[in-house]
C-alpha cells in the first residue's frame, strides 16, 4: 500500500512554544491530506482538510490561528500547533489518499505531542 | 448524523480462534467502508476497504464483509495470532473523498498464547 510519513514520532515542548508537524506522501502525489487528533482511549476526531495550494478546511471547533495548516506541495502538508498549553497534548495522525483511487486512506504513523 | 458503534469494546481470545468484529453504522448512505488496525502509539494500518457495491472483501486470513441495508459489516479474523492483538476500527465514508469520514470507536484484540 501507499505510504505516508509523519515525523516526528515523538516531541515534547513548554508552554507557549510553537511545534510543527510534518506528513509526507513518499510514493503517491496528494492533492488533499487530513489531520486528526486522538485521545487516549477514544477514537479519531477530524481536525481540518488539508487543500494543496489553498486554505485548509477546519472543522467546527478547531481554531485554525491555534492549528496552522500548510500544504504547500503534493507531497507534504505541516500542521503548526501555536503557543502550545498541555490541553493541546494529544497524539496527532495525518492521512491522505492517492488521487484518483478506490477512496482508500493511508496515515502516518502519528505524533504525540507534549506540551509541559 | 452518522453514528459507527463497534461491538464488542474489547475481545481476549486464545490463540488459533476465529473472531468476528462487529461494525454498525446509522446511515446507509456510504460510498465505502473501511477497516484499520491501530498498535499502541502508532498510526493505522488500512486492512480493507469495501465499496458500497461490494458484499465482501477478503485479503489473507482477513475476510470483510457489508451489508448496507442493515447498515452493518464485520470483520471476521481466521486462526488469530498473537500478532493481531490491536485495536481495530471501521470508519465509513459517504462521499468517497475520505473528507467526511466517521470513525468507530474500535474494538481492542488481545490473543493471548
Amino acid at each position: 500500500g501507499a505510504v505516508v510519513s509523519q515525523h516526528p514520532s515523538w516531541v515534547i515542548c513548554k508552554s507557549g512554544t510553537s511545534v510543527k508537524i510534518e506528513c509526507r506522501s513518499l510514493d503517491f502525489q496528494a492533492t488533499t491530506m487530513f489531520w486528526y487528533r486522538q485521545f487516549p482511549k477514544q477514537s479519531l476526531m477530524l481536525m481540518a482538510t488539508s487543500n494543496e495550494g489553498s486554505k485548509a478546511t477546519y472543522e467546527q471547533g478547531v481554531e485554525k490561528d491555534k492549528f496552522l495548516i500548510n500544504h504547500a506541495s503534493l507531497t507534504l502538508s505541516t500542521l503548526t500547533v501555536t503557543s502550545a498549553h498541555p490541553e493541546d497534548s494529544s497524539f496527532y495522525i495525518c492521512s491522505a489518499r492517492p488521487g484518483l483511487g478506490t477512496g482508500e486512506l493511508f496515515f502516518g504513523e502519528g505524533s504525540r505531542l507534549t506540551v509541559l | 448524523k452518522q453514528e459507527v458503534t463497534q461491538i464488542p469494546a474489547a475481545l481476549s481470545v486464545p490463540e488459533g480462534e476465529n473472531l468476528v468484529l462487529n461494525c454498525s453504522f446509522t446511515d446507509s448512505a456510504i460510498y465505502n467502508l473501511q477497516w484499520f488496525r491501530q498498535d499502541p502509539g502508532k498510526g493505522l494500518t488500512s486492512l480493507l476497504l469495501i465499496q458500497s457495491s461490494q458484499r465482501e472483501q477478503t485479503s489473507g486470513r482477513l475476510n470483510a464483509s457489508l451489508d448496507k441495508s442493515s447498515g452493518r459489516s464485520t470483520l471476521y479474523i481466521a486462526a488469530s495470532q498473537p500478532g493481531d492483538s490491536a485495536t481495530y476500527l471501521c470508519a465509513v465514508d459517504p462521499t468517497g473523498t475520505a473528507s467526511k469520514l466517521t470513525f468507530g470507536t474500535g474494538t481492542r484484540l488481545q490473543v493471548t498464547l
